[in-house]
């Protein structure tokens, strides 16, 4: 399965909001709802930021969101704070009980 | 608390196994809904999905690299096992396990371990 297309960097100022899209088909983004995104410090493991498109797990700040149109999600950060620079990961089922990620986005805050 | 940590071998040879545990707590992998997968992320690159394996011992590969892995359990030691079979330069990652809890956060990886490092070369 090939990666998802994500752009490789975006940069905002602080407050802010940014929108890191991640692109995929209809055997992927476009067919299933499940669709999360990771956010990844450097060094760090990813934590889970969004799930089922749009649903935030426990804990994380309602400032991140997610949303999809076809085969393409996106994940909007709102409000940006400095310790939101990070490498942001989109994940997607793919049928057959396999996943497949982005190919991660750089996110500078200025 | 939920904890994931995995061990191996930081160094392996080409053409060698590699052989990767993850001991978790927290959760149990008996418990409906619950998942193990590995995942692997090579040096300044993005992650790959690479297998998983279920609460009922229903197992998924990579399609890419089904031929090359196997996944497995042992439940009474709250271990998952990944082995990667005719290592290559190309295969040097950080290898994560991540937990799945379907009924709270659907197919999601909801929780990482830190991760171990592993290098191939002669």
């Amino acid at each position: 399965q090939s990666a998802l297309t994500q752009p490789a960097s975006v940069s905002g100022s602080p407050g802010q909001s940014i929108t890191i899209y991640c692109t995929g088909t209809s055997r992927d983004v476009g067919g299933y709802k499940y669709v999360s995104w990771y956010q990844q410090h450097p060094g760090k493991a990813p934590k889970l930021m969004i799930y089922d498109v749009s649903y935030r797990p426990s804990g994380v700040s309602s400032r991140f969101s997610g949303s999809r149109s076809g085969n393409r999600a996106s994940l909007t950060i709102s409000g940006l704070q400095a310790e939101d620079e990070a490498d942001y990961y989109c994940s997607s089922y793919t049928g057959g009980s396999t996943w497949v990620f982005g190919g991660g986005t750089e996110l500078t805050v200025l | 608390q939920v904890t994931l940590r995995e061990s191996g071998p930081a160094l392996v040879k080409p053409t060698q196994t590699l052989t990767l545990t993850c001991t978790f707590s927290g959760f149990s992998l008996t418990t409906s809904g619950m998942c193990v997968s590995w995942i692997r992320q090579p040096p300044g690159k993005a992650l790959e999905w690479l297998a998983r394996i279920d609460w009922d011992d229903d197992k998924f590969y990579s399609t890419f690299l089904q031929t090359r892995l196997t996944i497995s359990r042992d439940t009474s030691k709250n271990q998952v096992v990944l082995t990667v079979t005719n290592m290559d330069p190309v295969d040097t990652a950080t290898y994560y396990c991540a937990r799945t809890s379907r009924y709270s956060t659907s197919f999601a990886f909801d929780i990482w371990g830190l991760g171990t490092k592993v290098i191939v070369s002669s």
